[in-house]
């Protein structure tokens, strides 16, 4: 069965940065990119972006252009998502997703703790 | 970019009633050369990702029950859930994937048990 298996959570101080994994199993990794997705305590869904998983390339919303790397390692079939320069507002569920044109199955979710 | 917009936020209905979530979104998703409305509703329970419900505005996913369903075209979208569950308790979303990626979720509609 399909799995996207993430990280656990994470504790980390303004101005650093997180790495997070998505493991996937149970389907062809580079036939479905991976689109990540963030929700804030209590708020909505907020798309990040996006990685091809044939080729590597990414797309990003505005906000959050420069300052997440997404990246996949086809051997493992897992795919990670880094966000630098973390600040309180960062706090979130990060969720990794299956994604072609749709966002069908979804990780377990990341929480990302930012506190001084 | 698109944005979608749900009314209402949030919505109160009595167990075995009907419940309905509206979807606007600010450009038509009717892609025409395949007559597809690119648009999808997702449910969030308290501490789970979101699940999948309806794709191509009416369609609905695997192991979906058949009293939700969704309905609309182009920019007008609705999710009706015909006799609602105590388990139906959630956030919904609705999602454009018509320039896929990006995708757009609207803010979320939250519905509760009167």
């Amino acid at each position: 069965q399909v799995q996207l298996v993430q990280s656990g959570a994470e504790v980390k101080k303004p101005g650093a940065s997180v790495k997070v994994s998505c493991k996937t199993s149970g389907y062809t990794f580079t036939s479905y990119g991976i689109s990540w997705v963030r929700q804030a305590p209590g708020q909505g869904l907020e798309w990040m972006g996006w990685i091809s998983t044939y080729n590597g390339d990414t797309k990003f919303t505005q906000k959050f252009q420069g300052r997440v790397t997404l990246t996949i390692d086809t051997a493992t079939t897992t795919a990670y998502m880094e966000l630098t320069s973390l600040t309180s507002d960062d706090t979130a569920v990060y969720y990794c997703a299956r994604e072609h044109l749709l966002t069908d199955y979804w990780g377990q979710g990341t929480l990302v703790t930012v506190s001084s | 970019d698109i944005v979608m917009t749900q009314s209402p936020d949030s919505l109160a209905v009595s167990l075995g009633e009907r419940a309905t979530i509206n979807c606007k979104s600010s450009q038509s998703v009717l892609y025409t050369s395949n007559n597809e409305n690119y648009l999808a509703w997702y449910q969030q329970k308290p501490g789970q990702p979101p699940k999948l419900l309806i794709y191509w505005a009416s369609t609905r996913a695997s192991g979906v029950p058949d009293r939700f369903s969704g309905s609309g075209s182009e920019t007008d979208f609705t999710l009706t859930i015909s006799s609602l569950q105590a388990e139906d308790v959630a956030v919904y979303y609705c999602q454009d994937y018509y320039s896929s990626p990006p995708v757009t979720f609207g803010q979320g509609t939250r519905l509760e048990i009167k």
